[in-house]
């Protein structure tokens, strides 16, 4: 059982435009969601994270938007470049069963047209 | 600044054939963990440590085995190796406090004919 839904599967973008990536997630005790950027070959790398206290959180063209009542979270990458073409994976997990231990989702793969 | 080593970087097994999985990090973190990543199903923890002497059970633990004797190492065991084993498999390391980054290895990509 999936702890945490991506969409969508892969998305393909024009360079200068917005990529959305969506999350989803059921289970409450979940307190920290980290999303993940991935080339081919390489380990996974932390990208932005976010803690449900706050709604939005962004760090230069990568913005989380966080909605607690729904469940959900997102991923915006506004003027996307072709550099930023790769997989995405959102994750979750909670404080009390460690931070590091992580649920993913099922990646997104980007890709970013010239 | 090595980070977090694996290795080997391939490997081809047999069913039946057991291997170690190495890992290594250098960031002096107490927790370690491994997962393994399959096409479609993102990344999923199959064993993890919070420091030297304490493992516990991920995701999907069945089939594999771990020990932590120091805090820079961390490996992973196959004891029998099974077809549904093919996958790549990552080490991470972190602090484990709170709002706390997981570091990744390279990975290793392991194949069972």
């Amino acid at each position: 059982q999936q702890q945490v839904k991506q969409s969508p599967q892969s998305l393909i973008v024009q360079k200068g435009g917005i990529s959305i990536i969506n999350c989803a997630y059921e289970n409450t005790a979940f307190d920290y969601f980290p999303w993940y950027q991935q080339f081919p070959g390489k380990g996974p790398a932390l990208l932005i994270a976010i803690r449900p206290d706050v709604s939005e959180k962004k760090e230069g063209r990568f913005t989380i938007s966080f909605n607690k009542s729904a469940k959900q979270f997102s991923l915006h990458i506004m003027d996307s470049q072709p550099g930023d073409s790769a997989t995405y994976f959102c994750a979750a997990s909670s404080t009390l069963r460690g931070a590091n231990n992580l649920f993913f989702g099922t990646g997104t793969r980007l890709t970013v047209i010239p | 600044n090595a980070g977090v080593t694996q290795t080997p970087k391939f490997q081809v097994l047999k069913t039946g054939q057991s291997m170690t999985l190495q890992c290594a990090q250098d960031m002096n973190h107490e927790y370690m963990s491994w997962y393994r990543q399959d096409p479609g199903m993102g990344l999923r923890l199959i064993h993890y440590s919070v420091g030297a002497g304490i493992t516990d059970q991920g995701e999907v633990p069945n089939g594999y085995n771990v020990s932590r004797s120091t805090t820079e190492d961390f490996p992973l065991r196959l004891l029998s190796a099974a077809p549904s084993q093919t996958s790549v498999y990552f080490c991470a390391s972190g602090s484990g406090g709170v709002n706390t980054e997981a570091f990744f290895g390279q990975g290793t990509r392991l194949t069972v004919v």
